[in-house]
């Protein structure tokens, strides 16, 4: 059974400029969680999506952004980046979300400069 | 802060020997899952217990909750050089609909 598939794993960007980073959840799992994690505020819950919904959201400005499709695949989007915006973003996949097993992909490690 | 709070912040053992590691909470929780992330790596689930639940075994590994101290802890057994990694708790409320983590405890095992 393949696991949580994120994607790319490492992204270079530029102060201003927008990234958008990609999640392919377990196959089955309805429920995509994004993960800010830095050395220094550890692991921020961003946003939760549930079949193509957002059904819970983190203290994050309207910068951060997420969709979800109906193949359950999340995608998230940051704009306007900010240096302090560089980090490892996981993406958590499960198949109702909080009651059950969270599986993690690798991450993406965002670099701002 | 932190639903989850781990406790100690590091920890440095020798390979065999036995490592404890707590998780406090704050909250009311329907479940407390623990992940292993090797450093800058995704994280690796280890063990979900529910809130009616007292003790759960994977392996070498096992997790204990108590409620009423609103704690967790795993204990790693026999540990080897392949256990170091950051080890978290993560506390999930239905109501909250999301699973806060803490900061993490680093395990450091020597051979």
């Amino acid at each position: 059974k393949a696991g949580v598939t994120q994607t790319p794993r490492y992204l270079i960007k530029t102060r201003g400029q927008q990234v958008t980073l990609s999640c392919s959840p377990i196959s089955g799992h309805r429920s995509v969680s994004w993960y800010q994690q830095t050395p220094g505020q550890g692991l921020q819950f961003l946003f939760e999506y549930f079949s193509e919904t957002q059904r819970n959201k983190g203290n994050f400005p309207g910068r951060f952004s997420g969709r979800q499709f109906s193949n359950s695949r999340s995608e998230m989007n940051v704009s306007t980046l900010e240096l302090g915006d560089s980090a490892l973003y996981l993406c958590a996949s499960s198949r109702q979300g909080t009651n059950t097993e969270a599986f993690f992909g690798q991450g993406t490690r965002l670099t701002v400069v | 802060s932190q639903q989850g709070e781990e406790d100690p912040q590091a920890l440095s053992i020798q390979e065999g020997e036995n490592a404890t590691m707590n998780c406090s909470y704050k909250t009311s929780i329907n479940n407390l899952q623990w992940y292993r992330q090797n450093s800058g790596r995704g994280l690796v689930h280890l063990i979900l217990i529910r809130s009616n639940e007292r003790e759960k075994h994977s392996g070498r590994l096992r997790v204990t909750l108590d409620t009423s101290k609103k704690s967790s802890s795993l204990l790693i057994t026999a540990s080897r050089a392949a256990d170091t990694a950051s080890y978290f708790c993560a506390t999930a409320n239905t109501n909250a609909g999301k699973s806060t983590f803490g900061d993490g405890t680093t395990l450091t095992v020597k051979p």
